[in-house]
């Protein structure tokens, strides 16, 4: 498996607290990438980073932001968490985005 | 942008049956199509992919076919096991600006025993 690793696996949160999800790779893959995953809607992507400190928008970006300050590490924040924001969210790596993904093992965030 | 419609968005086979999922895509200047199966709890993992360039690949009981003119790929799965059973995703990687793959919402495939 490649070596991807989510923090935390499981959060609850209250409506309005910040909450930051981090994804740490030890492939030195180039591209980094969050989506989330509701049912009925598949994966859509939220934010990526094509380096370090290059980080670009999804489909669902609105309401979240990332930062990418080491190859390693790509986190994803909520600055004020709504329930609508409820999801599991997978952090995927890649060479390039022309070749395969791997995905973490998945966050899953319950808003209240 | 890219939109990618599969189905169906449910499957239920035999042990031994094939299945088949199909997708369509909207962008025609898409070059590349990966297959994700996800089994529960886990994160997707990367079963098969075609490009552009190719109509068909295999991969022991799994194919996928491109057709380009109409814009539709389709997963085929053959003797079909228990083991099969999981939520498979298509997607299309985006042309325009940026590359980004868009996910069909998934095929939830039952394999009855």
């Amino acid at each position: 498996d490649a070596g991807i690793t989510q923090s935390p696996r499981h959060k609850v949160t209250e409506t309005g607290t910040p909450v930051t999800l981090r994804c740490h790779q030890t492939e030195n893959h180039r591209y980094m990438y969050w989506y989330r995953q509701d049912p009925g809607h598949g994966l859509r992507l939220i934010h990526y980073s094509y380096g370090v400190k290059d980080t670009d928008k999804g489909e669902v970006s609105d309401g979240y932001s990332v930062s990418r300050s080491k190859t390693e590490d790509f986190l994803l924040t909520l600055e004020s968490a709504t329930s609508s924001q409820t999801s599991v969210y997978f952090c995927a790596i890649s060479e390039s985005p022309a070749y395969e993904q791997y995905f973490g093992p998945g966050t899953r965030l319950t808003v209240t | 942008g890219e939109n990618v419609e599969q189905h169906p968005s449910t499957l239920s086979v035999q042990e031994g049956d094939s299945a088949v999922i199909k997708c369509t895509y909207s962008d025609s200047a898409s070059n590349y199509f990966p297959w994700y199966k996800q089994e529960l709890g886990k994160g997707p993992q990367l079963i098969i992919d075609i490009r552009s360039n190719v109509g068909e690949k295999k991969d022991q009981r799994i194919a996928v076919t491109l057709n380009k003119t109409a814009k539709h790929f389709s997963l085929h799965i053959t003797e079909t096991q228990p083991e099969d059973s999981a939520v498979y995703f298509c997607a299309a990687l985006t042309q325009g600006g940026s590359e980004k793959l868009v996910f069909g919402k998934g095929t939830k495939l039952t394999v009855n025993p």
